[in-house]
């Protein structure tokens, strides 16, 4: 079965401590993963794509097929980065299945 | 501006009434999506469009229905109302262009049904 889990629905860390948020999927093809963000009051929005292997906002993510995991990184946690974040799994055709979330605080 | 639009944002109404969630896309998007989304639980997608005249249901069972007769609209409509319906409902597109489809999400519609 195709799923996405997050086993974190809340992480707080403070402003300037290394931030990881996990993300583990199950998927028998090859997968495509996102990691989307809503920050409050604004709509979900595209963060990064493992295709890209980009670093945006200075966050990144590798995928590990052997762990079937796609973590999301920063070394450097900023307040600005307090938000929802949603880590998602495009599996065949264009059906998109997302996680339940990790609501991340980041203290000052 | 290129965007994604969907009214009403807040929605409350009684049970039995039949409801239509806008959305529309100035994006110039063929693929469309409604998603549903409980507080705190994951997105789960309820139906889905390629293009016009094109309609499938998504993973979660839904009792909504939606119709794509123009490329930039996609409502929702549920006939009969019920508590249980009380959720937000999300719509986005994508364009599939070369690489992989990003969706763009639209500020959601939050459905309370008494």
């Amino acid at each position: 079965a195709q799923r996405v889990t997050q086993p974190e629905k809340l992480l707080s860390v403070f402003k300037g401590a290394p931030v990881e948020l996990k993300c583990n999927y199950s998927y028998s093809g090859s997968p495509e993963l996102f990691w989307y963000v809503q920050y409050s009051r604004q709509r979900l929005q595209l963060l990064l794509r493992h295709i890209s292997r980009e670093s945006i906002k200075g966050f990144t993510a590798d995928l590990n097929k052997g762990e079937t995991s796609f973590h999301l990184k920063k070394p450097f946690a900023q307040e600005e980065d307090s938000a929802m974040y949603y880590c998602a799994l495009m599996a065949g055709g264009f059906k998109t299945i997302f996680g339940a979330g990790t609501r991340l605080f980041v203290k000052a | 501006e290129a965007d994604i639009y969907q009214t009403p944002r807040y929605l409350v109404i009684g049970t039995g009434k039949k409801i239509t969630l806008e959305c529309s896309q100035t994006m110039g998007h063929d693929k469309m999506y409604w998603y549903q989304q409980d507080p705190g639980m994951e997105l789960h997608l309820i139906h889905y469009s390629y293009g016009v005249n094109s309609t499938e249901k998504g993973d979660l069972s839904s009792e909504s229905t939606v119709s794509r007769i123009r490329t930039e609209h996609f409502p929702l409509t549920l006939e009969s109302a019920r508590p249980s319906h009380t959720s937000q409902y999300l719509c986005a597109s994508s364009d599939p262009g070369p690489g992989i489809d990003e969706q763009f999400f639209g500020p959601g519609t939050r459905l309370t049904v008494l």
